[in-house]
């Protein structure tokens, strides 16, 4: 069985400071991972995923992620961050079951609240 | 780009009504997934489907049952409300091998 853990349920920061958002997964076979995010009253909307190839993914919106496969990570960053970037952002990990089949399980979240 | 529409954005209920509700993505997906999300449980599993009339179960499908009549839509049903199936509830479709999903807007639905 597959896992995704979000290790912070809430980060609040500055703005124009630097943010790292925290996800960490549990897989036995390769994966594919994704972060989402939602903002107020909205559906989810992909930011960037990583498929296979180089570990760090760029992403909309001046957001990167890097797989870490010995550790298990895949931790969200931007390096200034503005009031618009107030979301709840998702990490979502892709199991493959088979041909074309697949689903997403995704973390709890973690909301980002950007202060001015 | 990719839309997928929901039939409502908020809905309320009866307890022990049925509910429908519809979602249509117009990218020709073969892949359509239904959640739900509450606070604090991140969004959960339903149902999901890889063709037309073919369904599988989620992570938490009790309660609920599903329909795909046509592969651009795939509908969800609440046999009888219960207020513990207040929520929001996320359609998403997605195309084979992009292992990836583009998500409506979202129905809150309130049972009371």
């Amino acid at each position: 069985a597959q896992s995704v853990t979000q290790l912070d349920s809430q980060v609040p920061v500055f703005e124009e400071a630097p943010v790292e958002l925290r996800c960490n997964y549990s897989s036995s076979v390769s994966v594919y991972l994704f972060w989402y995010v939602q903002y107020p009253n909205q559906g989810l909307q992909l930011l960037l995923k990583y498929l296979s190839g180089s570990t760090l993914v760029k992403g909309i919106n001046g957001f990167e992620a890097e797989f870490n496969k010995s550790q298990t990570s895949f931790h969200l960053r931007k390096p200034s961050v503005h009031i618009s970037d107030t979301a709840e952002y998702f990490c979502a990990v892709s199991l493959l079951l088979g041909g074309s089949n697949y689903k997403l399980t995704f973390g709890k979240g973690t909301l980002l609240t950007v202060n001015p | 780009d990719v839309k997928v529409t929901q039939s409502s954005r908020y809905l309320v209920k009866r307890t022990g009504e049925k509910v429908f509700l519809e979602c249509v993505q117009d990218m020709d997906h073969e892949n359509m997934f239904w959640y739900r999300q509450d606070p604090g449980l991140g969004l959960r599993l339903i149902y999901f489907s890889y063709d037309v009339k073919m369904k599988e179960k989620g992570d938490i499908p009790e309660g609920y049952s599903v329909s795909r009549e046509k592969k651009e839509r795939f509908s969800l049903i609440l046999e009888s409300a219960s207020t513990n199936q207040t929520s929001m509830y996320l359609c998403a479709s997605g195309g084979v091998y992009s292992y990836e999903q583009y998500f409506g807007p979202g129905t809150r639905l309130t049972v009371t």
